[in-house]
């Protein structure tokens, strides 16, 4: 089972939200970690949009929009990345990413599809 | 302005060698952890290996250990990844990736990337 799961597709209207999850394996809890979650468009490197482990322990990147946040779902183990007010150019791949063992592991990815 | 300017790549067959390197410029390099992060080709990514500011801690992912030496000249701003003994499966994009840990450490955020260099490896 591998260490982080996104599903591999997610669709939403502009102007609406969408939450992205990242889960994390069973036995890895969510609430020690960090979670990164990364932009990728098409013929583009990832580009780092904020990390979150709690309330008190955030950031966004730097020229990132207000409308990127972090939470969590201690319920389901998961990291959530919500992006409110949807636009076309939000359209790309997300990535999350934690520390583990001394070693950065990515999720599979998730495609979000705005239509 | 930050760049991480990516060279190297190429088409290699499997079993040979092949030296990445990565040109950092727009701010103090030795102040930083630095990355290499791999794509294969309509994958996901996979962090590959890190390195802090003075050399003195580097990691690598399982699936490189023991054929992949990472290195840095702070002198030179410059960042390598020396690949040994390649596969197919290590055909990507390898990404070049500035870490924002405090102190030179790495273990945090991947804040800036560059282009990129294509590795191809197949007979």
């Amino acid at each position: 089972q591998a260490v982080l799961t996104q599903p591999a597709s997610l669709s939403a209207s502009p102007g609406a939200s969408a939450s992205l999850t990242c889960t994390l394996r069973s036995g890895i809890n969510v609430g020690a970690y960090r979670i990164y979650w990364y932009q990728q468009k098409p013929g583009s490197p990832p580009q780092y949009l904020l990390k979150y482990k709690s309330d008190s322990d955030n950031q966004l990147g730097s020229g990132v929009p207000s409308r990127f946040s972090g939470s969590k779902d201690a319920s389901a183990n998961a990291g959530i990345l919500l992006i409110s007010g949807l636009q076309s150019e939000d359209e790309a791949d997300y990535y999350c990413m934690i520390w583990h063992n001394s070693a950065s592991v990515f999720g599979g990815g998730t495609k979000l599809t705005v239509l | 302005e930050i760049q991480l300017v990516e060279s190297g790549g190429g088409l290699v067959q499997p079993g040979m060698s092949l030296r990445l390197s990565c040109a950092a410029s727009g701010f103090i390099f030795d102040n930083y952890g630095m990355h290499w992060v791999r794509q294969a080709p309509g994958k996901g990514l996979e962090w590959v290996s890190g390195i802090n500011w003075n050399s003195g801690k580097m990691a690598y992912a399982d699936s490189v250990k023991g054929r992949i030496t990472m290195s840095r000249d702070n002198a030179k701003k410059s960042l390598y990844l020396q690949i040994n003994s390649l596969r197919p499966e290590d055909s990507g994009l390898y990404y070049c990736t500035k870490d924002t840990h405090d102190y030179g450490d790495y273990g945090d955020a991947f804040d800036m990337w560059g282009q990129g260099t294509m590795v191809t490896v197949s007979s």
